[in-house]
């Protein structure tokens, strides 16, 4: 089955910097790439996905870049604010081409914001 | 437009019983997918239900069991709870058929067992 390696666990950064969380997939046939962000005591909020067709999509200060070739993913967060501070996890699956496929979740990055 | 809702928000059980615990998709919503999240851990696959069955299942034991109902909204039951149960227990719902994969999460569950 998949296999979903996110890196680092932990990451400080000072505000107004920015922030970058990789992971890598196993599963060639996995095709999208959500990035969660949970607070604490709180639900994963979906924050920006990719599709393997597309290898950059932005929203505002939150980037996602894909290379299916190494089969790696990466999240990009940049000029850091302090509300940015929360755990993020990266997920695969096979996507809708299978119907709905089970999410494969990364382990998880703890991303603090120091003021 | 409501989003993901469950229910209990905490649930404390001892060794042996049973729990079931419950969540409403969003609207327009047809799938619901459970999740446990240990702490500190990301959330595991525990399977999915689409059209009243049970789609798909991740590495969990048959002690964890599960239903959707017509109006979309799903069960999870665990049967003879062990310590290494307690967690958060996340569903996410989703539309079928279409391209959009996209999975939203319910508050979830914190379920203890002592």
């Amino acid at each position: 089955g998949e296999n979903v390696e996110q890196h680092p666990s932990t990451l400080s950064v000072q505000e107004g910097d920015s922030a970058v969380i990789k992971c890598t997939y196993s599963d060639s046939a996995s095709n999208y790439f959500p990035w969660y962000k949970q607070e604490l005591g709180k639900r994963p909020q979906l924050i920006i996905d990719i599709r393997s067709n597309v290898g950059e999509k932005k929203d505002q200060r939150i980037a996602v870049t894909l290379n299916k070739t190494a089969k790696h993913f990466s999240l990009h967060i940049t000029e850091t604010q302090p509300e940015d501070s929360a755990v993020y996890f990266c997920a695969a699956s096979r996507g809708a081409n299978f119907g709905n496929e089970k999410l494969t979740f990364g382990t998880g990055t703890r991303l603090t914001i120091i003021p | 437009d409501a989003g993901v809702t469950q229910s209990p928000t905490h649930l404390i059980k001892t060794r042996g019983q049973q729990v079931t615990l419950r969540c409403s998709p969003k609207s327009g919503h047809d799938t619901v997918s459970w999740y446990q999240q240990a702490l500190g851990q990301g959330p595991q696959f525990i399977f999915q239900y689409y059209e009243e069955e049970e789609r798909q299942r991740g590495n969990f034991p048959d002690r964890f069991s599960g239903h959707q109902f017509p109006n979309y909204s799903s069960e999870l039951n665990v049967n003879a709870l062990l310590l290494g149960d307690s967690a958060l227990y996340l569903c996410a719902s989703s539309l079928s058929g279409t391209t959009t994969d996209t999975q939203y999460f319910g508050p979830g569950t914190r379920l203890t067992v002592l």
